[in-house]
């Protein structure tokens, strides 16, 4: 199975500020098909998983810019600017490229 | 309007069988995948398994020899069925549509108990 590592498990940050997650698999995410099945959600406290960011670099509909994807292969990023009170949360990086399908397991993001 | 239900015990006694049901509505189970992911109390989330579109299924490997995931089309209904429970199962399962940009939209999930 592929293993999905976050890094940092807990990060805190200053409202305004800016902070990054990184997401790395024990296998190369590039499909056969060419595409990278990487995702990221964030998961507020007490409500659903959401969905951010898919295929590495693009953002789901109604995502504010703040937030941006990156990487390739086995690295992966996503970065959070000028952080607001409504981007504290857990995320999690998710796989959709290898069987079974596998979540990270999630970064804390905390008000400094 | 796209919504997924979840629904089944609240508590099941350990070696039993779960059964969670998840029904849809605002699209058909046989145009878009389902997955099952599972998060146990203050941890992170764990992909269960899913059935495709097309009707074949994928498990979590870990879960694999105790799982099975179904569905009934003309209910627009999906299955997850676990037996075996131990109190590590224990936590909230919910079921979760695939678009081709990945969970878009998410059943309120069913908080399971595994206790005697």
């Amino acid at each position: 199975d592929v293993v999905m590592t976050q890094t940092p498990v807990s990060l805190s940050v200053s409202l305004g500020g800016q902070t990054s997650i990184s997401c790395r698999s024990s296998q190369s995410l590039v499909h056969s098909d060419g595409n990278t099945y990487l995702y990221w959600y964030l998961q507020k406290p007490g409500q659903l998983p959401q969905l951010l960011i898919y295929k590495v670099s693009n953002r789901f509909s109604g995502v504010p810019d703040r937030f941006s994807g990156s990487g390739s292969g086995t690295d992966f990023t996503l970065k959070i600017s000028r952080v607001e009170p409504e981007d504290l949360g857990v995320y999690y990086c998710y796989q959709g490229t290898h069987y079974p399908r596998t979540f990270g397991g999630g970064t804390k993001l905390e008000l400094k | 309007q796209v919504r997924l239900k979840e629904s089944g015990p609240r508590l099941v006694q350990p070696s039993q069988t779960l059964s969670v049901t998840c029904t849809v509505s605002g699209f058909s189970v046989t145009s878009y995948h389902v997955s099952w992911v599972r998060q146990p109390p203050g941890k992170g989330l764990e992909w269960v398994g899913a059935i495709w579109k097309g009707g074949s299924t994928d498990y979590n490997s870990a879960l694999k020899s105790r799982l099975s995931i179904s569905r009934d089309t003309s209910k627009n209904q999906v299955f997850l069925k676990m037996n075996s429970l131990q109190t590590d199962d224990t936590g909230t399962y919910y079921c979760a549509k695939h678009s081709t940009v990945g969970f878009d939209y998410w059943g309120q999930g069913v908080m399971v108990t595994v206790s005697s």
